[in-house]
């Protein structure tokens, strides 16, 4: 298994609180994304990351932002929380030598928003 | 509008016998398509892909199968197993910055394998 972990695992938040999560890699992958799982959508991008400083948008960005300041972290923030981003939260990471376009996901953050 | 469809929700086999999963795609720039396995509280594992060039990919009791003049994907166990009672996730991806790939999901089937 990759080694991702993400914390997190869960969270109970009120609505207009910051909330970050974290997602930490052993792999020393280049590319790490975030998704959020919702029931009948899969899971859907976030954002994503190409290299240290290097993030851009993804499918469903509205009201989240990221960093990644060294290769092995990539941080979701939330800036003001509000219900609908109640969801299950996961990272993945991909572009190890031989790069395909397979991803590896963490184990995933639940994170309820009241 | 979903790029990438799976339109059983839910799928019942008994142990043995063949489990068939659908998926059908509508976005010609996907160049691969995989499929995950997941379980309750875990991320999705990686199961199996195909390259958009090749119309079949075994490994072990999984096949996948790609027609793409129907935009369409399908996932075989032979034979299903209880273990492989999970929630199955089709995935199509393509490029979006350099090297960095989009995976768009499917809304999952959850298998579930009678013993």
């Amino acid at each position: 298994d990759a080694g991702i972990t993400q914390s997190p695992r869960h969270k109970v938040t009120e609505t207009g609180t910051p909330v970050t999560l974290r997602c930490h890699q052993t792999e020393n992958h280049r590319y790490m994304y975030w998704y959020r799982q919702d029931p009948g959508h899969g899971l859907r991008l976030i954002h994503y990351s190409y290299g240290v400083k290097d993030t851009d948008k993804g499918e469903v960005s509205d009201g989240y932002s990221v960093s990644r300041s060294k290769t092995e972290d990539f941080l979701l923030t939330l800036e003001s929380a509000t219900s609908s981003q109640t969801s299950v939260y996961f990272c993945a990471i991909s572009g190890g030598s031989g790069a395909t376009a397979k991803q590896y996901f963490g184990p995933g953050t639940r994170l309820t928003v009241t | 509008d979903q790029q990438v469809k799976q339109n059983s929700p839910s799928l019942s086999v008994q142990e043995g016998r063949i489990s068939i999963l659908n998926c059908d795609y509508t976005n010609s720039m996907f160049d691969y398509f995989l499929w995950y396995k997941k379980y309750p509280a875990e991320g999705p594992t990686f199961l199996i892909s195909i390259s958009s060039i090749k119309d079949k990919n075994e490994d072990g009791r999984f096949t996948v199968f790609l027609n793409k003049s129907a935009k369409h994907l399908s996932l075989h166990i032979v034979p299903s197993q209880p273990g492989d009672s999970a929630v199955y996730f089709c995935a199509a991806s393509a490029r979006i910055s350099g090297s960095a790939r989009q995976l768009t999901f499917g809304s999952g089937t959850q298998l579930t394998v009678l013993p």
